[in-house]
């Protein structure tokens, strides 16, 4: 069965403190790796997809990476308003069209 | 253009009584999927459907859920004699193709209360 386990559960920073989320996968297959973004009370908000292992993408104060085992959602110098909670999916080759969830990292960037 | 819309966005309903959610997806989307998150766990995918076809179910409750998508009309999930269970938040994400990539967004959710 597909796992992802995403760590820490909860993290707090600092305005400015640069800090790094972990998504770990276990799949037999990857198709695709998935970033969103939840804020509360509303739905997910698309952030990455990663295809492959060495794949980089960026998007402002947020950078993903991948991983043949692993993905990292770096975020360089956060701001307030990164607060969310961060989640990642995996899509795998033999699970037609479902997404698999982590539970997800609670950001907190305090001012 | 507006995104995938999910009605109601709060929903409350006594034990034994029928919850009807309803996505209506983007413009041009033809693939709806539904997930559940349940209080401090992650989102479960619960059913896949395209218009008028049911592609993949294997997430749903055996009994009581259902879930269909009209040529007209939202895709609607039910849930029949609800528990308390039920009350989660349910999501409806909307795609134009098969693959769940980055043309797949979420709609804002419906919230069950079930008391």
């Amino acid at each position: 069965e597909d796992q992802v386990t995403q760590s820490p559960e909860a993290l707090r920073l600092q305005e400015g403190e640069s800090s790094s989320l972990n998504c770990s996968y276990t799949v037999s297959g990857l198709r695709g790796l998935f970033w969103y973004r939840q804020d509360p009370g509303k739905g997910p908000e698309f952030l990455f997809t990663l295809y492959s292992a060495g794949e980089e993408k960026e998007k402002e104060r947020l950078k993903a990476t991948l991983t043949k085992k692993e993905s990292f959602l770096h975020i360089t110098a956060p701001k307030p308003e990164d607060s969310a909670t961060y989640l990642c999916a995996v899509h795998e080759e033999t699970s037609g069209s479902r997404l698999t969830f982590g539970e997800g990292t609670q950001l907190t960037v305090n001012p | 253009n507006a995104g995938v819309m999910q009605n109601p966005r709060h929903l409350v309903r006594r034990r034994g009584q029928e919850a009807r959610l309803r996505c209506s997806p983007m413009k041009g989307h033809s693939h709806v999927y539904w997930y559940r998150q349940l209080p401090e766990e992650g989102l479960k995918f619960m059913v896949y459907l395209q218009k008028e076809n049911i592609i993949d179910e294997s997430g749903m409750p055996k009994e009581r859920f259902s879930a269909e998508f009209p040529k007209e009309g939202p895709s609607i999930l039910r849930i029949q004699q609800v528990v308390r269970g039920d009350s989660a938040a349910y999501f409806c994400a909307s795609s134009p193709r098969l693959a769940m990539n980055t043309e797949a967004f979420f709609g804002q959710g419906t919230r069950l209360t079930v008391v």
